[in-house]
This record gives structure tokens, C-alpha cells and sequence, in this order.
């Protein structure tokens, strides 16, 4: 089993729709980052969280430390919000330094 | 937010040469510098972690004299893929973290663009 398991792998969605990309992990860390990846394959660092919700422009971000969830929600999607978004958790290893580990993405389409 | 550069953005080359990937922070110190390796349709898997001034700390299974990685200043570090063959080819993409008077005490992580490498 994955640390970080996304949910759902493929999403597809009519523009204006508000959508949820889920994130569940099994071990502890110190942060978790949600990602942006567009088909040109450059990466975004949409949110860095440790705790509660952040919120910019139609994205927010919210964790739950004690169940071990996050959730990544768009307001009013859009086609250019059509990309791979990641989960990633921050694991401290047994050597003291963090490292982040990936969940296998959302496909996300928002189809006009 | 802090930007990442990396250079080249695309590279072709000849199976048996040497490529050199350039990352940068821009408007901050990276004090820890990732690089990490994508194959299509999978997720991104860390090669190895550099501290500035420090040889770098690879993954199980990374060739550490095949994937040569320099972290000379807190703004720059260097991948060379040595004697580079097809199954080399991949999506590197590298990865910053630090301080600056701009970002949050925590050591936000910045990602860079990614640079594509083909092996003929």
C-alpha cells in the first residue's frame, strides 16, 4: 500500500463546477504540498500546509493532522485548471533530514 | 512566490555523451537542493538530496557515479548524467528548499520547470 494515495486518479468536469481532489496518508509528517503539474510537465507549488486551510484565488487546501487526510478544492473550475495535481507528504526520516513523498496524481479535465 | 530556474529546458543527445542540468534559486538561498526523476505517467521519484558545501545523499538504487550532482553555492546545482544511454531518458525536474526574508520560517519548496532528456 501507498503512503499517499489519491483519490480519484482521473476526474473530468464541466466548466464552473466545484471540485474535490481527496489525499489520505499513513504515516506521520510534517507538511504536506499540493502541486500543479500541466501537460508541459512543469511543476507548481500550489499550497504548503501543516495544519488547517489556506486559501488563494478559487484553490483552497485543507488538512486534518489527526485523521490524515487533506482535501484540495476549485471553486468555478475552468479549462486551464486542467492539469495533474499532487499530493506530496514530508516524511522525517530516521536520519533526521525530510523528504517528501508523492501521491500518483489526479487527472483533472474541465471540459467547456 | 521564490522561483526555480533549470537549464536546459530540452536536451537531445547521443547515447555515450554527458549532459549537464543546470538548477537555479533565484531570489533565495537553497539550502538543500532536490532532484528528483519522472518516467510518462508515473509520479516523480527522488534521485538524491544536496546540502550546499556537502556531497550529495542518493537513493537506493541511484548510481552516484552516473548522476553526478554539484551544489557549490546556495543558488546553483548541477546534474550531469554521465555516459548517457536511451533508458536514461526521462523528465528531471529539481527542487529547492530554504530561507529568505520573503518566505516562511518552515522551508517552503520550490519546484523548478523540469528539463527533458532524450537519448538516442
Amino acid at each position: 500500500k501507498n503512503e499517499v494515495e489519491q483519490s480519484p486518479q482521473n476526474l473530468t468536469a464541466q466548466e464552473g463546477e466545484f471540485i474535490t481532489i481527496n489525499c489520505s496518508y499513513s504515516v506521520g509528517i510534517s507538511a504536506l504540498h499540493w502541486l500543479q503539474q500541466h501537460p508541459g510537465g512543469g511543476i507548481v507549488s500550489l499550497f504548503m500546509l501543516s495544519s488547517g486551510k489556506k486559501k488563494h484565488g478559487r484553490l483552497i487546501a485543507t488538512i486534518n493532522i489527526q485523521e490524515k487526510h487533506s482535501s484540495l478544492h476549485i471553486t468555478a473550475s475552468h479549462p486551464r485548471d486542467s492539469a495533474v495535481y499532487i499530493c506530496a507528504v514530508r516524511i522525517i526520516s530516521n536520519f533526521g533530514n525530510e523528504k517528501l513523498t508523492f501521491g500518483t496524481g489526479t487527472r483533472l479535465t474541465i471540459i467547456p | 512566490g521564490a522561483v526555480v530556474s533549470q537549464h536546459p529546458s530540452w536536451v537531445i543527445c547521443k547515447s555515450g555523451t554527458s549532459v549537464k542540468i543546470e538548477c537555479r534559486s533565484l531570489d533565495f538561498q537553497a539550502t538543500t537542493m532536490f532532484w528528483y526523476r519522472q518516467f510518462p505517467k508515473q509520479s516523480l521519484m527522488l534521485m538524491a538530496t544536496s546540502n550546499e558545501g556537502s556531497k550529495a545523499t542518493y537513493e537506493q538504487g541511484v548510481e552516484k557515479d552516473k548522476f553526478l550532482i554539484n551544489h557549490a553555492s546556495l543558488t546553483l546545482s548541477t546534474l550531469t548524467v554521465t555516459s548517457a544511454h536511451p533508458e536514461d531518458s526521462s523528465f528531471y525536474i529539481c527542487s529547492a528548499r530554504g530561507t529568505s526574508g520573503r518566505m516562511s520560517s518552515y522551508n517552503e519548496q520550490f519546484f523548478g520547470p523540469g528539463t527533458r532528456l532524450t537519448v538516442l
